[in-house]
């Protein structure tokens, strides 16, 4: 279809290592976010991109977390040194201009043990 | 800093109407939205209203905002188990500083 993607869909992983968290946006949307969503919490904003650009990165947790989005397309979430307490939902979203509609992705459960 | 708040849990009789509450406190929102939310799936925007509307109705839906109280609420009519999910209100704008925040989702629960 053509919605928002989302890969891989779950990820477990050990405490300490390094995982990476992919989507794939609409063709032609050109904003992209990334959220988070804890067991029985609501979704915490993590960064959003205009294009390439993200312009405000204060939502990330902390230094172990970036993101990156290359050719206005595909983004990457990447952890590192993964702490159990970034076990979560990760779910990223796009839209064709801020403040619209945001389309969801399926997202990627993330487990780390 | 700026905030959206809902109650956390909502049971219904199945063909009643549902009313699901939402506050916030950034009276620059531009919009306001209510997402659903079903099990194991992602977000989907069910309806959107205008800062500059007062009530905005789509078939079961009806929206209703309260710019003074900064209230937001939902209304579904006739409502169906197929209707049990988490439903999340946001708010966004885009003058100054961009934001897009969500409240903390209302789980509806619709006994047959």
């Amino acid at each position: 279809g053509a919605g928002v993607s989302q890969s891989p869909s779950n990820k477990v992983t050990e405490k300490g290592k390094d995982v990476e968290l992919r989507c794939d946006p609409i063709s032609g949307h050109t904003a992209l976010y990334w959220y988070r969503q804890s067991l029985g919490q609501g979704l915490e904003f993590l960064i959003y991109f205009q294009g390439n650009s993200a312009p405000d990165k204060s939502g990330l947790p902390s230094d172990r977390f970036s993101a990156e989005r290359t050719g206005g397309s595909v983004s990457t979430l990447t952890i590192q040194r993964t702490q159990q307490e970034d076990s979560a939902v990760y779910l990223c979203a796009s839209s064709t201009g801020l403040a619209g509609e945001q389309y969801f992705g399926p997202g990627t459960r993330l487990t780390v043990t | 800093g700026e905030d959206v708040e809902q109650s956390l849990f909502l049971s219904v009789r199945e063909g009643d109407s549902s009313v699901i509450n939402c506050t916030y406190t950034d009276s620059s929102s531009t919009y306001l939205y209510w997402y659903k939310q079903e099990p194991g799936a992602g977000l989907q925007l069910l309806t959107y209203i205008f800062s500059n509307m007062d009530m905005k109705q789509d078939q079961r839906l009806t929206v209703l905002l309260n710019k003074k109280d900064k209230h937001l609420s939902l209304r579904i009519a006739d409502t169906q188990t197929g209707d049990s999910a988490i439903y999340f209100c946001a708010e966004s704008t885009t003058s100054g500083t961009y934001k897009y925040i969500f409240g903390t989702g209302t789980r509806l629960k619709v006994l047959a």
